[in-house]
């Protein structure tokens, strides 16, 4: 089983509705992310939370909300989605040491 | 606020053809400069951590190297499976996120 697992792999929704992205790792690690990806941006950081009662918003927040269930499950909600929210949603999770992150294997959400 | 720019952003090379690539980076006080490797449909795979000027690591074909300003990836006779993007991170004195550069798009050819 992969360290981070990122549930659906991908998802084509309709504007204005609501969509909720999981994620959990079997890692043991306290720190969690929500990063999205586009073309030619590289990964801004949407999210992040370093225990169960902790949550920060990133750079780009507006439009996002998330929820830290355990320390081993952090979900990103789109509230209404729109159609520049299109694009590559990757979890991660570290502990705060010399190896970065791991990822998960993404979530390809298009809005249409 | 902590930046990071890679070029070239896309980088077609002969297989056994060494080539670099370059991470730009201003941050406040280096935590850690971090690369990844990125392959279609999946997530980034971790490959080094440099920490101070002067460093380096090596696996395998690759090699990176930290400068107070920069950080280059060489690639060492590649071969057709060293195709991926690879990605340039750093890490603040705040401590708390990563920001990452756009990538460059590694594609070698038999």
């Amino acid at each position: 089983d992969a360290d981070v697992t990122q549930t659906p792999r991908n998802r084509i929704t309709k504007t204005g509705k609501r969509i909720m992205l999981e994620c959990s790792q079997t890692k043991g690690h306290d720190r969690m992310y929500w990063y999205r990806q586009d073309p030619g941006l590289g990964l801004r950081l949407i999210y992040y939370s370093f225990d169960v009662k902790d949550i920060n918003k990133g750079e780009i927040s507006d439009g996002y909300s998330v929820s830290r269930q355990a320390q081993a499950k952090f979900s990103l909600s789109l509230e209404s989605a729109i159609p520049n929210q299109t694009a590559l949603y990757f979890c991660a999770t570290s502990d705060g040491g010399n190896y970065g992150y791991t990822f998960g294997s993404g979530t390809r959400l298009t809005v249409v | 606020e902590d930046q990071v720019t890679q070029s070239p952003e896309a980088l077609r090379l002969q297989e056994g053809e060494s080539s670099s690539l370059n991470c730009s980076y201003t941050v406040s006080g280096l935590r850690g400069l971090f690369w990844y490797r990125q392959d279609p449909g999946k997530g980034p795979e971790f490959l080094f951590t440099l920490y101070s000027a002067g460093e380096e690591k090596e696996k395998e074909r690759l090699k990176a190297t930290l400068t107070k300003k920069e950080s280059f990836l060489h690639i060492t006779a590649p071969k057709p499976e060293d195709s991926a993007t690879y990605l340039c991170a750093v890490q603040g004195s705040n401590d708390y996120k990563l920001s990452f550069g756009a990538g460059t798009t590694v594609t070698v050819r038999a």
